[in-house]
């Protein structure tokens, strides 16, 4: 299956500020996904993050907020921008992976993100 | 829409039990099941992977079931150990390149 090197793993930043995640894949993939994950709760998905395409957003997300970069089939990034102390949580990247009759999905190791 | 629902929420046993985690999901047109595990603050890490077509899959200690008529899956975890100590989710793939509807996960707490 496909290993997706995430970064940074974590960072605490000041309120107004903007982050950059980065996410590496070491295979091409047709699909990316961003999640985020709050305190004690489960996955939210951001956007589907697509090549050549602008990504889709989900309910309650925008590309203001959240603009996504995926520039080629192994490579996409979520900046998180004007931050607040809401935005603390777990920031995740996944893709679709297939491989010697694996077609599940892995994911990123997480960027865990504190606002202060 | 597509909903997943993990029972219970939260669990403690001490070390050597057999137990068992539940997942049920309301659309039964599913594509795939997947089973992860979460450390604290960390990223998920893929335990088990059932197609839609088959009924359970089986790794080490872990073996998962599917029933995608009833729209359930569970996870049963065969003598337990500290180290199994994590969250544990369940996510479902209604098709093609969709992404996955996750669970709240079960919060597991192995005493030793």
């Amino acid at each position: 299956s496909a290993v997706i090197s995430q970064k940074p793993s974590r960072d605490i930043c000041q309120r107004g500020t903007s982050l950059t995640i980065q996410c590496q894949v070491d295979s091409q993939v047709t699909m990316m996904f961003w999640y985020r994950q709050q305190p004690g709760q489960s996955l939210t998905l951001i956007a589907t993050a697509n090549q050549g395409s602008e990504a889709t957003y989900e309910s309650g997300f925008v590309i203001d907020k959240f603009p996504i970069s995926r520039p080629n089939l192994t490579f996409s990034t979520l900046t998180v921008s004007n931050m607040s102390p809401e935005d603390s949580s777990i920031y995740l990247c996944s893709a679709n992976s297939v491989g010697q009759g694996f077609y599940g999905y892995t994911f990123g190791s997480g960027t865990r993100l504190t606002v202060v | 829409k597509q909903e997943v629902t993990q029972i219970p929420a939260a669990l403690s046993v001490p070390e050597g039990e057999n137990l068992v985690l539940n997942c049920s999901f309301t659309d039964s047109a599913i594509y795939n099941l997947q089973w992860f595990r979460q450390d604290p603050g960390k990223g998920l890490t893929s335990l088990l992977l059932i197609q839609s077509s088959q009924r359970e899959q089986t790794s080490g200690r872990l073996n998962a079931s599917l029933d995608k008529s009833s729209g359930r899956s569970t996870l049963y975890i065969a003598a337990s150990q500290p180290g199994d100590s994590a969250t544990y989710l369940c996510a479902v793939k209604t098709a093609g390149n969709t992404p996955l509807v996750f669970g709240k996960g079960t919060r597991l707490s192995v005493i030793a």
